[in-house]
């Protein structure tokens, strides 16, 4: 059983595409996370969100937008690609907002 | 900003300990130790925190010193299944997970 998924793994796409990926956990956590880890293998938070509230790292450009259909699942849209958005994305859960956090497997994006 | 300092890498044989130390010498009182480990191509997973106490689960110990300025992750029979970057992290509760900031983190190769 994956208690985190994302689709897709690889992403490939050209500049100035719209993309997403998708997360859904499977513990019954209600706070999901974004991560952005680039080429220096540096992470970065850039949203975490519940049922109530969703906080945006403010250097996250609002191309970037989450998306929560319902509690298990938190999409990550992704409008204007741009050269730099290439990264792994992560997508993690915990079950209130300080619990420790549970990581998917990433999703390569390739932007060219 | 990261608030630990870990050494870049370190190395340690099959079967023994791997000690790995942490310095957070700016820590407050309200906040805690994390320690999540990233394996090739996956996604971090969390292993142990604590505030004060020392700490023993399944996967490791964690060591606090009293002062709260340093720490050490204790893997007591490191497999070679243990390599991995492992990342020491300060973070105080009710900030909505968003503190939970990843630095560099220390490079462990368990060698057979």
């Amino acid at each position: 059983d994956t208690a985190v998924s994302q689709t897709p793994k690889y992403l490939v796409t050209q500049m100035g595409n719209d993309k997403s990926i998708k997360c859904e956990q499977n513990l019954g956590h209600d706070t999901m996370y974004w991560y952005k880890q680039d080429s220096k293998k540096f992470l970065k938070i850039m949203f975490s969100y519940n049922n109530k509230e969703l906080i945006i790292n403010e250097t996250v450009p609002n191309r970037f937008s989450p998306k929560s259909p319902d509690k298990a699942h938190l999409n990550l849209h992704i409008n204007s690609l741009e050269l730099g958005d290439s990264a792994v994305y992560f997508c993690a859960s915990s079950p209130y907002f300080d619990n420790e956090q549970f990581f998917g497997p990433g999703t390569r994006l390739t932007v060219l | 900003d990261a608030k630990t300092t870990q050494p870049p890498s370190m190395d340690c044989a099959e079967g023994r300990a791997a000690n790995l130390p942490c310095n957070h010498s700016t820590i407050s009182g309200n906040e805690y130790v994390y320690w999540y480990r990233q394996i090739h191509s996956q996604g971090p997973q969390y292993i142990i925190h604590g505030l004060k106490n020392n700490e023993t689960n399944e996967m490791a110990s964690l060591i606090i010193t009293e002062d709260r300025k340093s720490s050490t992750l204790i893997l007591p029979h490191a497999t070679l299944r243990d390599t991995a970057v492992y990342y020491c992290i300060v973070r105080p509760v009710n900030t909505g997970g968003f503190k939970t900031i990843f630095g560099a983190g220390t490079r462990l190769f368990v060698k057979a």
